[in-house]
């Protein structure tokens, strides 16, 4: 079956660097998304990887490695306004997207 | 308005009502999703529609019953739900359907409650 995982909740400090794993085990890929979800709103797109490597978008960069079926999304320099729940999500070989659990992420002053 | 709007955002209903959700997107997509998230689960697509014509549904029990009358409005009809129902119904859209970048813009939700 067609698999993501990711921690369930993670907590850090105001101003520190967290990184959030998720790996996948899918029929295919094309692509992985990272979305950010804070309480009662919508998901909002973060990033999409394709190819291997790290994709760096201000505070946040998403790191991929299609080898090892594995992702992270790193924050740096966290704002309290991060605290929010991240989701990761792969698109298999019939561009079904394939959603993880999602990580509470719990930033503390 | 802009982006993907979902109304209500909180419905309460009993095992024997009809309700409906709606959504409604001002962003020229092609294609809209009804997904259910529960608590601590993945996110389940529960329909696609690509076009008004609807592409995918995801073996979803019949007491739940999309409409897509044109391209920028979806709803989801629920008659005789039960308790198990309970959840956040998000609406999605995207440019089109059946790609690898295809980027999803969501709307807040509705919560629901079956009693």
């Amino acid at each position: 079956g067609q698999n993501i995982d990711q921690p369930t909740e993670m907590t850090a400090t105001e101003g520190a660097i967290v990184q959030i794993n998720c790996t996948y085990q899918t029929s295919g890929f094309n692509g992985l998304f990272w979305y950010q979800q804070h309480a009662g709103e919508a998901p909002t797109f973060l990033s999409y990887n394709v190819l291997d490597g790290l994709e760096e978008k201000g505070r946040f960069s998403s790191f991929l490695s299609r080898s090892k079926g594995y992702s992270y999304l790193l924050l740096k320099e966290l704002q309290m306004k991060d605290s929010a729940s991240y989701l990761c999500a792969v698109t298999d070989s019939n561009y079904q997207l394939i959603w993880g659990a999602g990580t509470k992420l719990i930033i503390k002053p | 308005e802009t982006g993907v709007t979902q109304t209500p955002r909180h419905l309460v209903m009993g095992m024997t009502n009809k309700k409906s959700l709606k959504c409604e997107q001002h962003l020229g997509h092609n294609a809209m999703y009804w997904y259910k998230q529960s608590a601590k689960k993945p996110l389940e697509l529960m329909f696609v529609y690509s076009l008004e014509e609807r592409v995918e549904n995801n073996s979803v029990p019949s007491r739940f019953s999309p409409e897509c009358p044109n391209s920028s409005h979806l709803f989801l009809h629920l008659h005789t739900l039960q308790p198990e129902d309970s959840a956040l119904y998000l609406c999605a859209s995207s440019q089109d359907q059946g790609s690898g970048a295809n980027v999803l813009t969501f709307g807040a939700g509705s919560r629901l409650t079956v009693l």
